[in-house]
């Protein structure tokens, strides 16, 4: 497709079960985001991507959240034992080149509920 | 961190009405950035602004990237129904470090 697309677009678990989260980028972007967005809330940088490493992470709330990258390309959120403090949107970005101009390209976003 | 502090939080407007909204920081920024929000949708950019002191335009909507680096602001000129959403403004401090973004300004028009 023309746009960054993420999957599943809702997904509701359970306290303590493991999410995943995708996103495919736009092609031939080489650097790709990932952010949470809050209810009532701007968006929260989490970790970015340029290429296939994590160029930065620090904004990952703690060990629980981890996300790959692994062909540069298509990359996945991972939550595991999630709590319910983690609902939120979670909103894939991608930019041709990373950083320079700021420009991001942002996907719909996975709502995710934890019960 | 860095924090973006944007107002109003809401504002209710007539169509036909011009809309102004900010954004200030504590510390500068080498970008500033525009972007809107529908509901169910992810953000998209309507301006960026790259230069201390820059006034740039796209149709109705005007964006300027303050003298200090520490503030910006966005104009919306005759507002139509469409223009209903959620307005972020977003920084950038140097290159290769993420965006930061506001809290942002939800806007209403009434027809």
């Amino acid at each position: 497709g023309a746009g960054v697309s993420q999957t599943p677009s809702n997904k509701v678990t359970e306290k303590g079960k493991y999410v995943e989260l995708r996103c495919d980028p736009i092609s031939g972007h080489t650097a790709l985001y990932w952010y949470r967005q809050s209810l009532g809330q701007g968006p929260e940088f989490l970790i970015y991507f340029q290429g296939t490493g994590a160029a930065d992470d620090s904004g990952l709330p703690n060990d629980r959240f981890f996300a790959v990258r692994p062909e540069g390309s298509v990359s996945t959120l991972k939550i595991q034992r999630t709590e319910r403090g983690d609902s939120a949107v979670y909103l894939c970005a991608s930019s041709p080149i990373a950083g320079t101009t700021g420009e991001l390209f942002f996907g719909e976003g996975s709502r995710l509920t934890v019960l | 961190g860095q924090q973006l502090n944007q107002s109003p939080q809401s504002m209710f407007i007539q169509e036909g009405e011009d809309v102004s909204m900010n954004c200030t920081s504590s510390s500068i920024f080498n970008t500033w950035l525009w972007y809107k929000q529908d509901p169910g949708e992810g953000p998209v950019l309507l301006i960026a602004l790259y230069k201390a002191g820059e006034l740039t335009s796209n149709g109705r909507l005007t964006a300027q990237f303050g003298i200090t680096r520490k503030d910006s602001f966005l104009n919306i000129s005759a507002s139509i129904p469409s223009d209903v959403g959620i307005y972020f403004c977003a920084g950038q401090s140097e290159g290769n470090t993420p965006l930061v973004f506001g809290k942002g300004t939800r806007l209403s028009v009434i027809a």
